[in-house]
């Protein structure tokens, strides 16, 4: 069965240091990966998404993420943290029109 | 141009009863697909409707059913409730059937008392 996980369920940055939320999937071959974020009083917004070709993929609001076949994982990352990007982060995997989100990450700025 | 519009955003119930909510999706997004959030289980997907037929189902029981009309708006309908029913409840549109989910509601927050 497919599967996503975020093993990390929190984490704390300080404004301004990087950032890398770790996301494995598990499935035969290569799914659709994405990232979401949910702020609190937001909905979910997607931030970006890897269907094929190079394996960095560029979002929104600064964020990137990268696909290791190797490693199964979709790490996502930020190089300059803001205060805004406090939030849950979720990953996600689309196989055979299935949709299976990741457990999610936590995500605390501290100034 | 209007987000998802997720409708009644609060409902409290009591177990036994049925409870149905209602998804409008971004105009001309004909795809909504429901997914239930809680802190136990994350987010889970629980159906897609495109062109008012349920395309994909996931894995909850017949209790959780919906319906898509003609305009792509959608209702979830969940019956005899129970107390694990307590949930947020999204919707999210997209273009077409089998897209990514890509904009999302904020959600129904249901209490089963």
């Amino acid at each position: 069965a497919q599967s996503v996980t975020q093993p990390d369920i929190h984490i704390t940055v300080s404004e301004g240091a990087s950032l890398e939320l770790r996301c494995n999937y598990s499935y035969g071959a290569t799914p659709y990966l994405f990232w979401y974020v949910q702020s609190p009083g937001q909905g979910l917004q997607l931030l970006l998404k890897y269907f094929s070709g190079d394996t960095l993929v560029q979002g929104i609001k600064g964020f990137e993420a990268e696909f290791k076949r190797s490693q199964s994982s979709f790490n996502l990352r930020k190089p300059s943290v803001h205060w805004s990007d406090a939030a849950e982060y979720f990953c996600a995997v689309m196989t055979g029109n299935q949709f299976y989100f990741g457990t999610g990450t936590s995500l605390t700025v501290i100034p | 141009k209007a987000g998802v519009t997720q409708t009644p955003r609060y409902l409290i119930k009591t177990r036994g009863q049925q409870v149905t909510l209602s998804c409008s999706p971004i105009s001309g997004h004909r795809s909504v697909s429901w997914y239930q959030q809680t802190p136990g289980q994350g987010l889970q997907f629980l159906f897609e409707y495109f062109s008012e037929t349920q395309r994909n189902k996931g894995n909850f029981p017949g209790r959780f059913s919906g319906r898509q009309f003609s305009n792509s708006r959608s209702e979830m309908n969940v019956s005899t409730l129970e107390l694990g029913d307590s949930a947020l409840y999204l919707c999210a549109s997209s273009w077409d059937w089998g897209d990514q989910p890509q904009h999302f509601g904020d959600g129904t927050r249901l209490s089963i008392l």
